[in-house]
């Protein structure tokens, strides 16, 4: 069964840091670009930052550009996504999500079930 | 940067009505545009890609149009399971999110 499970959320103080992780299963993780999604309490979708197969193609949303580091380990089949200089409009659900096919340019054909981030005092 | 505007932001219509929502990309896209359907609680889903390509196992009563900056979902026959959140996606250079258009059964 093809998966993408999300761990590391959590309370985290404004100006801290957090570090997400995405296992994927099921699937050749490094056949397919993968990206960070993230969707606030009651809003919509925003797309955070994306990575190619090889890591050779980065992307970042402007509103995390210079405080958010997408990375991805291929033998572990993992992605993450370091979560720096914490702010209060970074609460959100993360999702971890996969590229509908090897290019870096494409929808997304699987989620995974979200990591809950809450930035509070 | 590229905006992209859906509309409705909501709508109720009633079992069997054909649902039409649109999204509009501020400057031209192509067809790198792709629709997804999201259910309280649920994950999203993708139902559409490059556009007007129906993804594996989505039902045929969803379809999409469109190219360069309008585009459009239909729900040709709407369904009780069709209860959802649609957000149209664009991805020809960086990934936009439209803000989401509500249906609802009338």
């Amino acid at each position: 069964e093809v998966q993408l499970v999300e761990s590391g959320g959590g309370l985290v103080q404004p100006g801290r840091s957090l570090r997400l992780s995405c296992a994927a299963s099921g699937f050749t993780f490094d056949d397919y670009a993968m990206h960070w999604v993230r969707q606030a309490p009651g809003k919509g979708l925003e797309w955070v930052s994306g990575i190619s197969w090889n890591s050779g193609s980065i992307g970042y949303a402007d509103s995390v550009k210079g405080r958010f580091t997408i990375s991805r380990d291929n033998a572990k089949n993992s992605l993450y996504l370091q979560m720096n200089s914490l702010r209060a409009e970074d609460t959100a659900l993360y999702y971890c999500a996969r590229s509908n096919s090897g290019s870096f340019l494409d929808a997304f054909d699987i989620w995974g079930q979200g990591t809950m981030v809450t930035v509070s005092s | 940067d590229i905006q992209m505007t859906q509309s409705p932001s909501s709508l109720s219509a009633s079992v069997g009505d054909r649902v039409t929502i649109t999204c509009r990309a501020s400057q031209g896209i192509s067809n790198y545009l792709a629709w997804y359907q999201q259910k309280p609680g649920k994950v999203p889903k993708l139902l559409i890609y490059a556009a007007s390509t129906l993804q594996s196992g989505v039902p045929s009563r969803f379809s999409g149009s469109g190219s360069g900056t309008d585009f459009t979902l239909t729900i040709s026959s709407l369904q009780p399971e069709d209860v959802a959140t649609y957000y149209c996606q664009k991805y020809n250079s960086e990934w936009t999110f439209g803000q989401g258009t509500k249906v609802e059964i009338k």
